[in-house]
């Protein structure tokens, strides 16, 4: 089973910040990471696909990068409307799909 | 626009067998190119896949919960179904139903249905 850990598990920033979130793998899962963000009393919503592409309708202040085994999410400049909880999940080797614990981005 | 929604009774007796409905609308749940799945979030707590079914019936569960999991598809009703065993509080959970897909490229979720609370409970 493919484990995936978050860091941090909270991140406390202010709007117009850059947050930078973490997701280490651990065994290679090339680039097939994605990132999902959730707000309180909604389900997930996908982010980022193959580690770095944008899904349908995300703002462009979202990014993400790495390969193999570290993957990154950047904000470039935080709105009101991104503090939620990010999770990042792999799909590369399954069963079992793992995602991760989460971070929680708060102000 | 691909829609799920999950359907399912929201109280369940522990030792009984919890069972949740997804209902697809907006495009075929015979495509090749997609796994339906289930995931779980208990309340407070991270989220955990559960099981997936492809078009052709085959089906892919989470080792943890594998001896308690079903899954089945209908494709003629457009929905698939999930099936949990002897629950327990442990169980209790917001069911998510959602679509990814199969080919290199789109293993995320891409769809996701609302939700649906269930409480295992005397």
């Amino acid at each position: 089973e493919i484990v995936l850990t978050q860091s941090p598990a909270t991140l406390s920033l202010s709007p117009g910040e850059r947050a930078t979130l973490s997701c280490r793998a651990s065994q290679s899962v090339s680039t097939f990471l994605a990132w999902y963000q959730q707000k309180p009393g909604q389900a997930p919503r996908l982010l980022i696909y193959d580690a770095s592409n944008r899904a349908t309708g995300i703002p462009a202040r979202f990014s993400g990068s790495g390969s193999g085994t570290d993957f990154t999410l950047t904000i470039s400049s935080l709105e009101p409307e991104d503090f939620a909880v990010y999770y990042c999940h792999q799909r590369y080797n399954w069963p079992p799909i793992t995602f991760g614990q989460g971070t929680r981005l708060e102000i | 626009h691909l829609q799920l929604q999950e359907s399912g009774p929201g109280l369940v007796r522990p030792s009984e067998t919890l069972s949740l409905t997804c209902s697809v609308s907006g495009d075929s749940i015979s495509s090749s190119r997609y796994y339906w799945g289930w995931i779980r979030q208990p309340p407070g707590e991270g989220l955990e896949w559960i099981a997936s079914i492809y078009h052709g019936g085959s089906t892919y569960y989470n080792p943890s919960l594998r001896s308690r999991v079903s899954i089945s598809v209908d494709t003629s009703k457009r929905q698939f179904s999930l099936n949990l065993t002897s629950v327990t509080a442990t169980d209790t959970a917001v069911y998510y139903c959602a679509r990814h897909g199969a080919e290199p490229g789109a293993y995320h979720f891409d769809f996701w249905g609302q939700g649906a609370l269930v409480t295992v409970s005397t």
